[in-house]
């Protein structure tokens, strides 16, 4: 089955700063790659996706990169806020709709 | 209008009852899911149903048991409940053919004493 292992865990930054989570998967069959956004006590939700016949993706200060050979993506998240906080989830998926969840990353944007 | 809602928010009970979360989507999708999340936050899938047939079935005790009456609901039971069991249970859906975004519920917070 699919591993999908994300890093790092916590992540501090300075508002203004980037800030990039990266994440592995195992399973070369995963062709659809999420990113979930969880605020305290708040559902996961969506923020940015990407699948296997695309290696980039932006929208506005968000972006995700796929690189298909290494089995790995990332999110990169521009001119951070203090909304930004939150835990970020990436997920790795194929057949089925077997999706995988990284453990997370806590990132915290400092004013 | 909500698109997949979860009843209750909260639950607290006590060791070894049998309690149940309902899950309902107005999406018109066809698969529903069922994820545990610990208090450290990972997000483990436990069931997911397509259709009325369980596509996935993870490696849960048997003492979790998922219902779908029909393609909107996906209910969990739990029998006899442990300590080990309080977390916090997310249901969610997708439509399963080439759009794979899964849609999460709010969430109900299951704490056993």
């Amino acid at each position: 089955g699919e591993n999908v292992e994300q890093h790092p865990s916590t992540l501090s930054v300075q508002e203004g700063d980037s800030a990039v989570i990266k994440c592995t998967y195992s399973d070369s069959a995963s062709n659809y790659f999420p990113w979930y956004k969880q605020e305290l006590g708040k559902r996961p939700q969506l923020i940015i996706d990407i699948r296997s016949n695309v290696g980039e993706k932006k929208d506005q200060r968000i972006a995700v990169t796929l690189n298909k050979t290494a089995k790995h993506f990332s999110l990169h998240i521009t001119e951070t806020q203090p909304e930004d906080s939150a835990v970020y989830f990436c997920a790795a998926s194929w057949h089925n709709n077997d999706m995988r969840f990284g453990a997370g990353t806590r990132l915290t944007v400092k004013p | 209008d909500t698109a997949v809602s979860q009843t209750p928010k909260y639950l607290v009970t006590q060791m070894g009852n049998d309690k149940s979360i309902k899950c309902e989507q107005n999406l018109g999708h066809d698969t529903m899911y069922w994820y545990k999340q610990d208090s450290k936050k990972f997000l483990k899938i436990m069931f997911s149903y397509n259709n009325k047939e369980l596509i996935i079935n993870e490696t849960v005790p048997n003492r979790f048991s998922p219902k779908s009456p029909d393609k909107a609901h996906l209910n969990l039971h739990i029998n006899s409940l442990e300590l080990g069991d309080s977390a916090v249970y997310f249901c969610a859906s997708s439509q399963e053919a080439r759009i794979n975004e899964q849609f999460f519920g709010p969430g109900t917070r299951l704490t056993v004493l």
